[in-house]
């Protein structure tokens, strides 16, 4: 079975400064993603950046990147240029890729960050 | 943009009532699923379903059941609530494509308190 772990519940940055965020995975599937989703206030799960687990090369979505390492298991997101907007509960997630997908998603326990001005 | 709706914000129930909550997607996606998100624990699936009247229990669906007789929308079903499922519940709905990947698009999730 897959597990994912956020070890940090919770976090805080400065405006304008940069964050990263940890999650750690155990899998003995080969195919799968990785995702990061943001949690608002407002309780709407936004999708911030995906990995595809066969791509080498890290993810970047502007101010967002990752730092996938494969044989490590590790996903982490680094947040550059923090702003008071990306105040919100962080969830790393899991999906198994292949022949079986169904498209289910395992979440990590949530890191919630706030950004201080 | 693809919208999916959960029918209430905020729901408040007593112990022993049959609670059902809704969720509808306007975009004819095939797959759709119900998570329950309590604090520390993530977010744990509860039902998934992949077509109409197709479902399969999740990691914890002890307490619960779903029905999904039109492909727009897949209802959760206490049939007997607790206090114990007192928690946020969190409808999605999956798209695959070749150009997009896998893509899952989730409602702004239902505050349950049993009292």
């Amino acid at each position: 079975a897959q597990t994912v772990t956020q070890s940090q519940p919770e976090m805080s940055v400065q405006e304008a400064e940069t964050v990263t965020l940890s999650c750690t995975y155990d899998t003995s599937e080969n195919n799968y993603y990785l995702f990061w989703y943001k949690q608002p206030p407002s309780r709407q799960m936004i999708l911030v950046i995906r990995q595809e687990a066969y791509k080498q090369q890290n993810a970047t979505e502007n101010r967002f990147s990752v730092n996938f390492q494969k044989a490590a298991k590790s996903f982490s997101l680094k947040i550059s240029d923090s702003q008071l907007g990306d105040t919100a509960m962080y969830f790393c997630a899991f999906m198994k890729l292949g022949s079986s997908n169904t498209g289910k998603l395992i979440f990590g326990q949530g890191t919630t960050l706030q950004v201080k001005p | 943009d693809v919208k999916v709706t959960q029918s209430s914000r905020y729901l408040v129930k007593r112990t022993g009532e049959k609670v059902f909550l809704e969720c509808v997607q306007d975009m004819d996606h095939e797959n759709m699923f119900w998570y329950r998100q309590d604090p520390g624990l993530g977010l744990r699936l509860i039902y998934f379903s992949y077509d109409v009247k197709m479902k399969e229990k999740g990691d914890i669906p002890e307490g619960y059941s779903v029905s999904r007789e039109k492909k727009e929308r897949f209802s959760l079903i206490l049939e007997s609530a607790s206090t114990n499922q007192t928690s946020m519940y969190l409808c999605a709905s999956r798209v695959r494509t070749v150009l997009t990947g896998e893509k899952l698009f989730f409602g702004s999730g239902t505050q349950l308190s049993v009292l």
